[in-house]
């Protein structure tokens, strides 16, 4: 099983709509989580840290379910713009910089 | 304007050969990495340092070497003992120890292939 799970995608969006997808983790003691944002042949950009239940900036919202190991990001009236891939990223408590890389989420969002 | 560079930004190497890829921060960072990724793949860790003069191999640090002679500079060294090299390079930053989070920030790449 892979410490870092998402469900590749695409994900094809309307404008103007919500879209939702989840990330589950292995390592039930991670603390802190994080969404990057990786344009096509791009280096990854820190979307939103996450370190208690979640997290909201503007359009985008992320929720952390300790219980069931997962994060969500939710982003709400879809731009353009927010086409790209959204990678999941856990740091685990024992082991201090070493962050692990979910594969990520593809996001399309059409006119 | 504080940041991570890399350089060169696409490089071709043929086999056999070692090339030198390039990581400068400015950010004060105590902490920088390696990755590499792959397409369709997520990033996979090479190698890491959390203090000047000082590093550890990540999850695949074969046929990889690295050197961290000053804070600012974390350079890669890709040998020709590593098999299939052709990939997409990241190097990152983070403040290091002494901070409760762990975000880490990008450069922008080195697509680096292998003819």
């Amino acid at each position: 099983r892979k410490e870092v799970e998402q469900d590749p995608g695409p994900f094809n969006v309307p404008e103007g709509a919500t879209v939702a997808f989840n990330c589950t983790y292995s390592n039930s003691a991670s603390q802190s989580f994080f969404w990057y944002r990786q344009d096509c042949r791009k280096e990854p950009k820190l979307l939103m840290s996450v370190y208690s239940s979640g997290n909201e900036d503007g359009r985008f919202t992320a929720q952390l379910n300790r219980a069931s190991q997962y994060i969500s990001l939710l982003i709400r009236d879809s731009k353009l713009s927010d086409s790209a891939t959204y990678l999941c990223v856990v740091n685990p408590t024992d082991s201090w910089g070493k962050l692990q890389f979910g594969a990520g989420t593809q996001v399309v969002v059409t006119p | 304007d504080g940041g991570i560079t890399q350089s060169p930004k696409y490089l071709f190497r043929k086999e056999g050969q070692n090339v030198t890829l390039s990581c400068e921060q400015n950010l004060n960072h105590d902490a920088m990495y390696w990755y590499r990724q792959d397409p369709g793949q997520g990033l996979r860790l090479i190698y890491y340092s959390q203090i000047v003069n000082d590093f550890q191999k990540g999850d695949i640090a074969e046929g990889y070497s690295v050197s961290r002679e000053k804070k600012e500079s974390f350079p890669l060294t890709v040998t020709s003992a590593q098999k299939n090299p052709t990939a997409f390079y990241l190097c990152a930053s983070s403040k290091g120890q002494g901070t409760s989070y762990n975000e880490q920030f990008f450069g922008p790449g080195t697509r680096l292939t292998v003819l």
